[in-house]
């Protein structure tokens, strides 16, 4: 079982529609995560991070963490053609941090 | 505020050579990680510095090494160079929150390795 599993996508949905993507995590020790957006050919850039239970919501963007099931889960809403990245979720326990493979998402106009 | 820079952008070397790349933090972040990123594996852990002592390691070969000065600059160092080397290679730096630690990437260096 990897570490951070995340869906693989490709994920397509219309513009102006909600973009839901998901990760689960294996390790119950796990204090902080985070959703990083990367461009074809660019680094990671971090969109939200999140360390408690519930939602957070930053503008469009909406991180929810369930410890429970071991699962964190962004929402987009409102989504636009310039979402179109691949999304990375990334865990944290103490000083390790760890990645999942990210989905591809694309917002068709 | 200055992001994280990495230098150089772009690297080809060939195989056995080897090869040094640099990161500088955003400032005031005393921490840097490194992460190899390739189609096939994603993002890798390679290891992580705080006033100039490695934190933590990923599983890497001993090919594989970094240092931080004084001044929070790293240095990562691949010898040997293989073939399956080739991957961007990313710099992210943090404030030593603890829990609260945001990663900030740099623009990454793209190695070659022909």
């Amino acid at each position: 079982q990897k570490e951070v599993e995340q869906n693989s996508g490709p994920l397509s949905v219309p513009e102006g529609a909600i973009a839901s993507l998901n990760c689960t995590y294996s390790d119950r020790g796990s204090q902080s995560f985070f959703w990083y957006r990367q461009y074809s050919g660019k680094s990671p850039e971090l969109i939200m991070s999140i360390y408690s239970n519930g939602d957070k919501e930053d503008g469009r963007f909406t991180a929810q963490l369930n410890k429970a099931s071991q699962y964190v889960s962004l929402l987009i809403r409102d989504s636009q053609p310039s979402d179109s990245a691949t999304y990375l979720c990334a865990v944290k326990r103490d000083n390790d941090m760890r990645f999942g493979a990210g989905t591809r998402l694309t917002v068709k106009p | 505020k200055a992001g994280v820079t990495q230098t150089p952008r772009y690297l080809i070397k060939t195989r056995g050579q080897q090869v040094t790349l640099s990161c500088s933090p955003i400032s005031g972040h005393r921490s840097v990680s490194w992460y190899q990123q390739t189609p096939g594996q994603g993002l890798q852990f390679l290891f992580e510095y705080f006033s100039e002592t490695q934190r933590n390691k990923g599983n890497f070969p001993g090919r594989f090494s970094g240092r931080q000065f004084s001044n929070s600059r790293s240095e990562m160092n691949v010898s040997t160079l293989e073939l399956g080397d080739s991957a961007l290679y990313l710099c992210a730096s943090s404030l030593p929150r603890g829990l609260y630690n945001e990663q900030f990437f740099g623009p990454g260096t793209r190695l070659t390795v022909l």
